[in-house]
């Protein structure tokens, strides 16, 4: 089955700081991958997502993700974060024939600080 | 515009009673999903349906139940028998099966259990 890790719980920088939020994923062949994120008390939006080709996506709200399939990472990127970025990040990983269900990550919560 | 809605926001039940949770959405997906989330847990997967009068149990079914009458419309039902309740509740749907294709959530119920 497959897995999903995002190694920091808690992450703050300072606004007009570069970003970079971590994603591991466990699965046997290549997966789609996402990248949600979530305001206090919302839904989840849509940021970002790879099923093939460039490895370097381009979502929403200046955002980035890169696919490594060597290191098994999807990792977030932004260069210049703004205070209206803080919110709790979510990676999620969904498979080929698997209903289209998404394993997700336990979240990286954002603070940034002014 | 199209969406996806939950009512109530905010839910409060008294232990012991069964509450349903509501989920519509007018984006013509086929697929629906029910989501449990926790802090520090990340989202968990309780239901997932593909299509109408069908659906599956997903992670966490013990306790819920589900109901997918019509195409727009996948109700979860909160029971007795589920020991830890309070939660957030996510409903999402997908244009249909398959893993390739994202989810779009719904704004989320926070059930309270008194």
């Amino acid at each position: 089955a497959q897995s999903v890790t995002q190694p920091d719980i808690h992450i703050t920088v300072s606004e007009g700081a570069s970003l970079e939020l971590r994603c591991n994923y466990s699965y046997g062949a290549t997966p789609y991958l996402f990248w949600y994120v979530q305001s206090p008390g919302q839904g989840l939006q849509l940021l970002l997502k790879y099923f093939s080709g460039d490895t370097l996506v381009q979502g929403i709200k200046g955002f980035e993700a890169e696919f490594k399939r060597s290191q098994s990472s999807f990792n977030l990127r932004k260069p210049s974060v703004h205070w209206s970025d803080a919110a709790e990040y979510f990676c999620a990983v969904g498979v080929a024939g698997g209903g289209n269900k998404l394993t997700f990550g336990t979240g990286t919560q954002l603070k940034v600080e002014l | 515009d199209g969406g996806i809605t939950q009512s109530p926001k905010y839910l409060f039940r008294k232990e012991g009673q069964n509450v349903t949770l509501s989920c519509e959405q007018n984006l013509n997906h086929d697929a629906m999903y029910w989501y449990r989330q926790d802090p520090g847990q990340g989202l968990r997967l309780i239901y997932y349906s593909q299509i109408v009068n069908d659906f599956q149990k997903g992670d966490i079914a013990e306790g819920y139940s589900v109901s997918r009458e019509k195409k727009e419309s996948f109700p979860l039902t909160v029971t007795s028998a589920q020991k830890n309740p309070t939660a957030f509740y996510l409903c999402a749907s997908s244009i249909t099966a398959g893993g390739r294709h994202e989810q779009f959530f719904g704004p989320g119920t926070r059930l309270t259990v008194l």
